[in-house]
């Protein structure tokens, strides 16, 4: 099955710093990345996602890119504010075969004002 | 928009008791999930469910079961609760675009998430 690595399970940043969270994955098959925040007390809500047939994809301070030979993908977060403060998820998926998702550890964002 | 609903936020129980986390969709997504997340090990899948009745496992389905009745409906029973079953139970659906399983899934969207701790 699907392996999916994220680094770091911890961040700081200054406010205004960007900040960059990685992933790697195992099976090559795998077309589909979201990303998830989730802040306390609250379930995971998805913030940006990329299908395997794009490399980059850009809403507003948060970006996504994708490197389907090396199998990983990176969440971009740039002019960090306190409210980025959160845990952030990556999941991979075959979209187009199945439903399940396989989720990172996680990565605990703290942006220091 | 999208609405998940868990039936309960936090949830204390003994072990051995039978108890029941209810999810609810509103957006008639034909895919539901159930994960627990626990600190340094992420999200991982219980069950999920493609259709009404249906029902697959997951990654960890051991001391689980689900029921899906109606398709805005997805239950997660442990049948004899245990103290390693205190976790965060979270729920999540999907939508199918085009036909049957081979159609592009949508992404998930997850409820506010139950805490569970049993004593």
């Amino acid at each position: 099955g699907e392996n999916v690595e994220q680094h770091p399970s911890t961040l700081s940043v200054q406010e205004g710093d960007s900040a960059v969270i990685k992933c790697t994955y195992s099976d090559s098959a795998s077309n589909y990345f979201p990303w998830y925040k989730q802040e306390l007390g609250k379930g995971p809500q998805l913030i940006i996602d990329i299908r395997s047939n794009v490399g980059e994809k850009k809403d507003q301070r948060i970006a996504v890119t994708l490197n389907k030979t090396a199998k990983h993908f990176s969440l971009h977060i740039t002019e960090t504010q306190p409210e980025d403060s959160a845990v952030y998820f990556c999941a991979a998926s075959r979209s187009y075969t199945g439903n399940q998702f396989y989720f990172g550890t996680g990565t605990s964002l703290t942006v220091i004002p | 928009d999208v609405k998940v609903t868990q039936s309960s936020r936090y949830l204390v129980k003994r072990t051995g008791e039978k108890v029941f986390l209810e999810c609810v969709q509103d957006m008639d997504h034909e895919n539901m999930f159930w994960y627990r997340q626990d600190p340094g090990l992420g999200l991982r899948l219980i069950y999920f469910s493609y259709d009404v009745k249906m029902k697959e496992k997951g990654d960890i389905p051991e001391g689980y079961s689900v029921s899906r009745e109606k398709k805005e409906r997805f239950s997660l029973i442990l049948e004899s609760a245990s103290t390693n079953q205190t976790s965060m139970y979270l729920c999540a659906s999907s939508f199918i675009h085009g036909l049957g399983l081979a159609g592009r899934t949508d992404t998930q969207y997850f409820g506010p998430g139950t805490r569970l701790t049993v004593l």
